[in-house]
């Protein structure tokens, strides 16, 4: 069964503090994997990745890919209480001329304390 | 900035009714996805559309969902007996071109289903 696994569920660290979210996946026709952020509702999309060690930045995040182990970090440095979110993991199963889904993983809800 | 809008944002029924929920996705897109998220749990695909048609669907959309693009502008979600475990948040998402060749799918605010 296709998976994505993201640790750890949630997180709890104060303004200032550098922080890494793993995502782990298994899936069998990967394409591309996806960061969104979510706050209140609909998920906002951070970055894609679809090459192995190749980092994409966007300010104070980052995030990496590594294709033969099967997994993706993001970091963020310097938090800020507005980096409080959902963090979402998502990677995109194509199969054959398909359109694919993304299949999402459960979430690292992150908590940026002042 | 363009964006995708979905109705109402929420809405209770009791269990066995219909539902129809709406998603205006943005202008130019030609892909269209249906997700949703139950409290708690991840998001879920249940369906994606394009050209008119049903591209692909999950085993979540059995035959009490239904999708619909009516006319130019909308794309919605029919259920048609609610069930208790059909509460969750629908997320309608959708994209300018297949999503792994832009990567980035648009998200709606999503629509709060509540069966009672």
């Amino acid at each position: 069964e296709d998976k994505v696994v993201q640790s750890p569920l949630s997180l709890v660290v104060h303004e200032g503090d550098t922080v890494t979210l793993n995502c782990s996946y298994e899936v069998t026709n990967f394409r591309s994997l996806l960061w969104y952020k979510q706050e209140k509702k609909a998920p906002t999309f951070l970055f894609m990745l679809t090459s192995s060690g190749i980092e994409k930045k966007s300010g104070r995040l980052s995030s990496i890919l590594d294709k033969k182990e099967l997994f993706s970090i993001l970091n963020i440095t310097a938090t800020q209480t507005g980096d409080s979110a959902v963090y979402l993991c998502a990677v995109w199963n194509i199969y054959g001329g398909s359109q694919g889904n993304l299949i999402f993983g459960k979430g690292t809800k992150l908590s940026v304390k002042p | 900035e363009p964006e995708v809008t979905q109705t109402p944002s929420h809405q209770v029924t009791q269990m066995g009714q219909e539902v129809i929920l709406r998603c205006v996705p943005i202008s130019n897109h030609l892909y269209f996805y249906w997700y949703r998220q139950i409290l708690g749990q991840k998001v879920e695909f249940l369906v994606s559309f394009y050209n008119n048609e049903i591209s692909e669907k999950s085993e979540i959309f059995d035959d009490q969902f239904s999708v619909e693009r009516p006319d130019g502008s909308n794309f919605t979600l029919k259920i048609r007996s609610t069930k208790l475990e059909d509460s969750a948040m629908y997320f309608c998402a959708s994209s300018e071109a297949r999503g792994a060749f832009t990567g980035e799918l648009f998200f709606g605010e999503g629509s709060r289903l509540t069966v009672l």
